[in-house]
């Protein structure tokens, strides 16, 4: 168990919806990053926020947002959702400052299906 | 444009024997170096990680080489056992806290 916790595990849609998933990370990691895991394209970077500040972006569509409360949990909307967007969305948090590492500990995923 | 690649998508070893895994990368600034391991419905789990001062790192049965004049690093699990069957990422990063860059991953069988 890695300490960062993803909600909901499954989740199944239609096409134009729009959902949120949620994440809480490891107590006392500021940092929390999202990515997505498709067949084809391997785990992608989405973004990361940094104590409620978007921190870096990566190839997050514009239809998607996401952001970091006070209490540090994440959420990450995913709106006009179309059959690809089906895939896993993990999150992941780190320390930021104090592990030179740098590691990232990931939840166990919300896997999205769109119909 | 892959800047991370893990070229073998699968390996098979044999329980008690070494697994090798493999990983190249093109970026140049990537300093921070990262294996995780992962279940089938579950996230990936951080295995072992190396940043580019160093030419290896070594944590039980695992050991990362790190050989940046070839852009290649590998993971080294001695001796393989059968729970080690999972898919491995290596993943890179610039700067300790930046996103990480990841290979598409190698699936590794480990036969009792």
């Amino acid at each position: 168990d890695s300490g960062v916790t993803q909600t909901p595990k499954h989740l199944i849609t239609a096409t134009g919806q729009r959902v949120t998933l949620r994440c809480s990370p490891r107590s006392g990691d500021l940092s929390v990053y999202w990515y997505q895991q498709s067949l084809d394209q391997g785990l992608q970077f989405l973004i990361q926020y940094y104590n409620g500040e978007e921190r870096a972006k990566g190839n997050i569509l514009e239809r998607f947002s996401a952001q970091q409360f006070p209490d540090l949990h994440s959420e990450l909307n995913l709106s006009s959702l179309e059959l690809g967007d089906s895939a896993l969305y993990f999150c992941a948090s780190s320390v930021q400052t104090g592990d030179p590492s740098g590691t990232q500990y990931f939840g166990p995923g919300t896997r999205l299906t769109v119909l | 444009d892959q800047q991370v690649k893990q070229n073998s998508p699968s390996l098979s070893v044999q329980e008690g024997r070494i697994s090798i895994l493999n990983c190249d990368y093109t970026n140049s600034m990537f300093d921070y170096f990262l294996w995780y391991k992962k279940y089938p419905a579950e996230g990936p789990t951080f295995l072992i990680s190396i940043s580019s001062i160093k030419d290896k790192n070594e944590d039980g049965r695992f050991t990362v080489f790190l050989n940046k004049s070839a852009k290649h690093l590998s993971l080294h699990i001695v001796p393989s056992q059968p729970g080690d069957s999972a898919v491995y990422f290596c993943a890179a990063s610039p700067n300790a806290g930046n996103m990480l860059t990841f290979g598409g991953g190698t699936r590794l069988m480990v036969k009792p």
